[in-house]
């Protein structure tokens, strides 16, 4: 079972509207979370990095939030682009040493943005 | 920023011969590569973690005799797909750190898309 789970898998918004993007996670011991835009036939790109200690943290308009207690976090994209079409991967990283490295992804959510 | 580079970015061969895929990092040492592999609308899958200057650990389920993987230097992996055959066609993703901590960036490369026809 995928320890990593996102949701929703797609979502469609109109251009300058808001959204929200899930992930809920089991992994633990738990050490990082990182969200990643990729682009279709592209690597992913880093958009946040959130250890367990940090509670949201903002790059431009994306702006990540992590409950640690509840293993939830959010992607929150204000005034939606079109260049923001893209899948946003979920990244967890346990905190174990003999999972280091070992990193768990989400299945991604698929963004399309439309004029 | 840190710059990861992997070509080629596609590649066509046919059945039965080799395909090596190169990934770099280009103004950082990376002390461990990941490389992946990526089916379409699926999310990335672990291939194998490899150190520089040992041998690269496979995830279950990866044939290490097929995908063999080099990681010589603090800047350079490669993955050779050897005898390719369609089955193997996929998009390949090298990702590499800087560092030996949790919270270290994970930098990915641009992805190699491999047709075996």
């Amino acid at each position: 079972k995928n320890q990593v789970e996102q949701s929703p898998q797609s979502l469609i918004i109109l251009e300058g509207k808001n959204c929200t993007l899930q992930c809920n996670y089991t992994v633990s011991p738990f050490s990082n979370l990182r969200w990643y835009k990729q682009d279709t036939g592209r690597g992913p790109v880093s958009l946040t990095i959130m250890t367990f200690s940090e509670n949201t943290k903002s790059n431009g308009r994306y702006t990540a939030t992590l409950d640690a207690d509840t293993k939830q976090s959010s992607l929150h994209i204000t005034a939606s682009q079109l260049s923001d079409s893209a899948s946003y991967i979920c990244v967890v990283s346990p905190g174990s040493t003999d999972s280091w490295g070992k990193f768990q992804f989400g299945a991604g959510t698929q963004v399309v943005v439309t004029p | 920023g840190a710059v990861v580079s992997q070509h080629p970015s596609w590649v066509i061969c046919k059945s039965g011969t080799s395909v090596k895929i190169e990934c770099r990092s280009l103004d950082f040492q990376a002390t461990t590569m990941f490389w992946y592999r990526q089916f379409p609308k699926q999310s990335l899958m672990l291939m194998a973690t490899s150190n520089e200057g040992s041998k690269a650990t496979y995830e279950q389920g990866v044939e290490k005799d097929k995908f063999l993987i080099n990681h010589a230097s603090l800047t350079l992996s490669t993955l050779t797909v050897t005898s390719a055959h369609p089955e193997d066609s996929s998009f390949y993703i090298c990702s590499a750190r800087s560092a030996s901590s949790y919270n270290s960036p994970l930098h990915f490369g641009n992805g190699t898309r491999l047709t075996v026809t």
